[in-house]
Order: C-alpha cells, then sequence, then structure tokens
C-alpha cells in the first residue's frame, strides 16, 4: 500500500540556516510526488512539484527513486518560511488526482 | 474569485446529531475532496468525486457520506456525529487535468467539536 513518511513533527532552526525537511514514500508504481505549505491563518497550498523541477521561494525537492525519498531543501532559512509542510503522493489508478499526505513538519525559523 | 469556500467556519455538535458541512468552488473544477486533518495524522481523504453526480469512497469514508448534485458544490454530511468525527474538516477541488494532477486547491477548513 501507498505511504508518506516525514519523521519529524517539529524542525527548529536558526535564520540563515540550511533547512531540510525529510519525506520518504512507498508506492508500486511511478511516483508524482509534491510538497504543500500552510503559514499561519492560510490556507494549505502547493510548494513545489518534483515534475517541474522548479525552485519555490528558495526551497528545492529531488526526487529519489533508490532511497524512495523526497527531502524538502534551502540552503538560508527565513523567519517567513516558519510554517507546517507537508509532503504528499499522488496514487491510485485511474485519472482521480488523489493525494495520499504525510503527517506534517512544522518549520519554526527562529531569529 | 473567491476559490474554495466552506460554510460553516466552526460548529459544535452533541453525539447523535448531524449535520452538513458545505464546500463550494468558482474554479469550474471537475474533481473535489474532503479531507480531515488530524494531529500527528496529517490530512486524510473521507470521499472525493470526479464529476457531477459521482461520489467515491476515500481512505477514512465511515461514519460520512456525500453529494455532487451540482458541479461547484460538494456536500459532507455526518449523520450521527460521534466525539471521534472532532477534527478539522477541509475541501479541495483539482481541475484533473493532464499536467494539473496533484494540484489541488484547498478551503478554509471547517473545525468540528463533537461532545
Amino acid at each position: 500500500a501507498q505511504r508518506v513518511t516525514q519523521p519529524e513533527k517539529l524542525l527548529s532552526v536558526f535564520k540563515g540556516a540550511p533547512v531540510e525537511l525529510k519525506c520518504n514514500y512507498s508506492y508500486s508504481g511511478s511516483p508524482e510526488l509534491f510538497w504543500y505549505v500552510q503559514y499561519s491563518r492560510q490556507r494549505l497550498q502547493l510548494l513545489l512539484r518534483h515534475i517541474s523541477r522548479e525552485s519555490i521561494k528558495g526551497f528545492t525537492a529531488d526526487l529519489n527513486k533508490g532511497e524512495t525519498s523526497f527531502h524538502l531543501k534551502k540552503p538560508f532559512a527565513q523567519e517567513e518560511d516558519s510554517a507546517m509542510y507537508y509532503c504528499a503522493l499522488l496514487y491510485g489508478s485511474g485519472n482521480t488526482g488523489k493525494l495520499i499526505f504525510g503527517q506534517g513538519t512544522t518549520l519554526q525559523v527562529k531569529p | 474569485n473567491a476559490g474554495v469556500t466552506q460554510t460553516p467556519k466552526f460548529r459544535v455538535l452533541k453525539t447523535g446529531q448531524s449535520m452538513t458541512l458545505l464546500c463550494a468552488q468558482d474554479m469550474n473544477h471537475e474533481y473535489m475532496y474532503w479531507y480531515r486533518q488530524d494531529p500527528g495524522m496529517g490530512l486524510r481523504l473521507i470521499h472525493y468525486s470526479v464529476g457531477e453526480g459521482t461520489t467515491a469512497k476515500g481512505e477514512v469514508p465511515d461514519g460520512y457520506n456525500v453529494s455532487r448534485l451540482k458541479k461547484q458544490n460538494f456536500l459532507l454530511g455526518l449523520e450521527s456525529a460521534a466525539p471521534s468525527q472532532t477534527s478539522v474538516y477541509f475541501c479541495a477541488s483539482s481541475s484533473g487535468l493532464a499536467g494539473g494532477q496533484g494540484e489541488q486547491f484547498f478551503g478554509p477548513g471547517t473545525r468540528l467539536t463533537v461532545l
């Protein structure tokens, strides 16, 4: 069965420090992975997807099929990056657009 | 555009009461989803719909029913609320188009407490 695991509930770093939010997945098909972010008092929104290979707000994520991982990285954290981050996997047969989410990691960037 | 809206924002129910949560989207999206968010468990899919008049079960459908009578609306019903259904409920929609798979647009959430 498909599964997404984010091992850290809370990641606390100082401003300017590098950040890596971990995500591991289990899926028998060809994986499509996403990172979603929820800032305080805002809606959950898409941050980036592995297919587009973009860098959004300085964040990048590389799909590593060998390690079944999709870690989110940023070289220098900013206070405005403080938020809840969810890793998600597109799954299921047919064209349903279903996502399975990890448990979420709260990123706290201290001044 | 309002995007995805949810009604109500907050609700307190007693065990055994029923209620309906309304989700509306103005983006002409085909696909709609209902999730619940619980601490330490992330978002879990309750039910979803891939078009007007269609619904399907997600990961945790028990105790909930849904209807999609109009393309823009997706209703989530609790027939007999239980304390285990205390949660934050999120609605989302997606275009369903190739290249847009996995990009979902979320509502602001409904915080439900069942006493």
